[in-house]
């Protein structure tokens, strides 16, 4: 399977935990994106990657969540002391970082914070 | 700022009606890319087509076919002869140059039900 994978699919967890999550896009794409779905809501855009390099970041991105990108290969969005609000559903999305271009979406972490 | 508008939040047709679903958009760019994203029950989002600004010609692809009026800024999506395995959620989505990145933008998605 070559498409844009996410782990892990579903997380369950208890208000003020912390959890991280893993995309890994598809392998010729250098550019990588984190969307997050509320539900019944489109994606709404938090931060993306350049290589190893995060270039941009939407206010949504509070100072409790961090997504690195060591290598330029997989990346993780990590969330600090989860709150109900953040409950969503977590999407990555690669590119090849051209004008002329179209995401490629991974099949997304749904996390419920209870 | 970028906007996306889908009006209808949710459509309902039987099986083999013709459906147009619509998108209307804000950009003060004058290079920017706007898609189409079916995202079905299973959540994964799906990519369908891509136009950018200046390419005003409708597509069609099989039973999809795209209206893309920079008059009106809109970009309607019309599915013929439609059919049970189309329901899903239907995003628009608007890229502008400007934004390092080409982050999207999406509207609020349209559910479309169809009834055998």
């Amino acid at each position: 399977d070559t498409g844009v994978s996410q782990d892990p699919r579903h997380k369950i967890t208890k208000r003020g935990q912390n959890v991280t999550f893993r995309c890994d896009p598809i392998s010729e794409h250098n550019r990588l994106y984190w969307y997050r779905q509320t539900l019944g809501q489109g994606p709404e855009f938090l931060t993306y990657f350049q290589n190893e390099a995060q270039l941009e970041k939407s206010r949504l991105l509070s100072d409790r969540f961090s997504a690195e990108r060591p290598k330029g290969s997989f990346s993780t969005l990590e969330i600090q002391r989860t709150e109900q609000g953040d409950s969503a559903m977590y999407l990555c999305a690669s590119s090849t970082g051209t004008l002329d271009y179209e995401q490629y979406f991974g099949p997304g972490t749904r996390l419920t914070v209870t | 700022a970028q906007k996306v508008t889908q009006a209808q939040t949710e459509i309902s047709v039987v099986e083999k009606e013709d459906v147009t679903l619509d998108c209307v958009y804000e950009t003060r760019d004058t290079t920017y890319y706007l898609f189409w994203y079916k995202q079905p029950p299973s959540g994964e989002l799906v990519f369908l087509i891509r136009r950018n600004s200046f390419d005003e010609q409708n597509e069609i692809s099989g039973r999809y076919s795209w209206n893309f009026q920079k008059s009106t800024s809109s970009f309607n999506f019309t599915i013929t002869a439609s059919q049970v395995v189309d329901s899903a959620v239907y995003f628009c989505a608007l890229s502008e140059e400007r934004n390092a990145g080409n982050m999207l933008t999406f509207g609020g998605g349209t559910r479309l039900m169809v009834k055998p």
